[in-house]
């Protein structure tokens, strides 16, 4: 069983329309949970860091983690086309030495004007 | 711009050259990091520096060779590799600091393609 488990999509959505993006993990010990929005040809780019359980906002996008079922969200409002791109979950823990982060295998989000 | 650049941008080369990617971080972070990124896989930790030490090796080929002189800069050394070695190599950095754990910010990646 994979560390982390991400739907790798692809995903297509029509402008406007509110997205979801799922991860789901099997260690417990994981309290660090990080989205990275990536465009074709260029690096990851962080969009959302949270720690421990709850929610977080900013903007456009929400993050969710709920620890008790191993499960973490990126939520989207109003989706643009320039939201189009593969969204990375990422997680670590404070035991992983150097703050080793483990990441999904990414979803590959579209919308279409 | 995310304060970590890297070099070259895009690299060609034979299986029997040697070649380096450079990478330099400006955020004055204490922690850097080598990814391999193939297509529809999740990205591969390489090698971790923190305050220049080598703390992982993801049992990586030794055909892969990394150096950290200072904390702000990190190389990876190429030779004999092989096709299937052709990915996008990216470096991160990050703050590392007791029992806190920051996020990772990563350069643009250099796209590495063998012969």
């Amino acid at each position: 069983q994979k560390e982390v488990e991400q739907d790798p999509g692809p995903l297509s959505v029509p402008e406007g329309a509110i997205v979801s993006l799922n991860c789901t993990y099997s260690n417990s010990a994981f309290q660090y949970f990080m989205w990275y929005r990536q465009y074709s040809r260029k690096g990851p780019e962080l969009l959302m860091y949270t720690y421990s359980s709850g929610n977080k906002e900013d903007g456009r996008f929400t993050a969710q983690v709920d620890k008790s079922s191993k499960y973490i969200s990126l939520f989207i409002r109003d989706s643009q086309p320039s939201d189009s791109a593969t969204y990375l979950c990422a997680m670590t823990s404070i035991i992983n030495q150097g703050g080793k982060l483990i990441f999904g295998q990414g979803t590959e989000l579209s919308v279409k004007p | 711009e995310t304060g970590v650049t890297q070099t070259p941008r895009h690299l060609v080369m034979g299986m029997t050259n040697k070649k380096s990617l450079k990478c330099e971080q400006h955020l004055g972070h204490n922690a850097m990091y080598w990814y391999k990124q193939s297509a529809k896989k999740p990205l591969e930790l390489m090698f971790v520096y923190n305050f220049k030490e080598q703390t992982e090796n993801n049992s990586v080929p030794s055909r892969f060779s990394p150096e950290c002189p200072n904390s702000s800069h990190l190389f990876l050394h190429l030779h004999t590799l092989q096709p299937e070695d052709s990915a996008l190599y990216l470096c991160a950095s990050s703050q590392v600091s007791g029992a806190v754990i920051y996020e990772q910010y990563f350069g643009p990646g250099t796209r590495l393609t063998v012969t």
